[in-house]
């Protein structure tokens, strides 16, 4: 079956440190990569996408994410967190195969403290 | 600004009373979904337009249709709200073609609450 991993329901970082949001998946063919912000009572924000050439994609608000095809994996990164960050957060892949729709990660909450 | 529009913001129903969902978009995107979220779940799919072509999730409830008379609108109605059916429910859009997906636009979501 396909899917998409989030491994941690939550993260929490100081504001200033480095973050990380981990996201694996196994899909079937050359995955298209989303990540997607929601803040509280609102809809999803896109953030950044992975579809194809370099591995480390830049997104809004400062996010990047880099693609690794060996491990399976494209984990949402900022080298220095606010606490506006503070939100939750969806990884999504769509597999190669066109009749596939995304596929939805659990969600992360990621909590910056001041 | 281009932007996917949803109305109302937030509705209220009595069990088993119909209720309509709208969604409205300014970005002349091919492809429009309706999602169900339940409380900072991950968005479950209901069903999407490919243009004018409607697809339906295997596990949508026949109580859930939809309705997209143009490129702009599109309509969820809930023939029967039952209690399991209060949720957050987004609407999105996307331009592909078959050969290339992008990102999808939500708009800000229909909270429903049943009673």
């Amino acid at each position: 079956a396909q899917s998409v991993a989030q491994p941690e329901d939550q993260v929490n970082v100081a504001e200033g440190n480095p973050l990380t949001v981990k996201c694996t998946y196994s899909v079937s063919g050359n995955p298209y990569l989303f990540w997607y912000v929601q803040y509280p009572n609102r809809g999803l924000q896109f953030l950044l996408k992975y579809i194809t050439g370099d591995n480390l994609v830049k997104g809004s608000y400062g996010f990047e994410a880099e693609f690794n095809k060996s491990q399976t994996s494209f984990h949402l990164k900022k080298p220095s967190a606010l606490v506006s960050d503070s939100a939750l957060y969806f990884c999504a892949v769509r597999p190669g195969d066109s009749n596939y729709q995304l596929i939805w990660g659990a969600g992360t909450k990621l909590i910056i403290k001041p | 600004d281009a932007m996917v529009i949803q109305n109302p913001r937030y509705q209220v129903t009595q069990f088993g009373k119909p209720v309509t969902l709208s969604c409205s978009q300014t970005l002349n995107h091919n492809v429009m979904y309706w999602y169900q979220q339940k409380s900072s779940q991950a968005p479950k799919l209901l069903f999407h337009y490919y243009d004018k072509d409607f697809n339906n999730e295997a596990d949508t409830p026949d109580n859930f249709q939809s309705r997209r008379p143009n490129t702009s609108f599109c309509f969820l109605d809930i023939r029967s709200p039952g209690l399991g059916d209060a949720a957050m429910y987004l609407c999105a859009t996307g331009r592909e073609t078959r050969a290339n997906r992008n990102e999808q636009f939500f708009g800000p979501g229909t909270r429903l609450t049943v009673l």
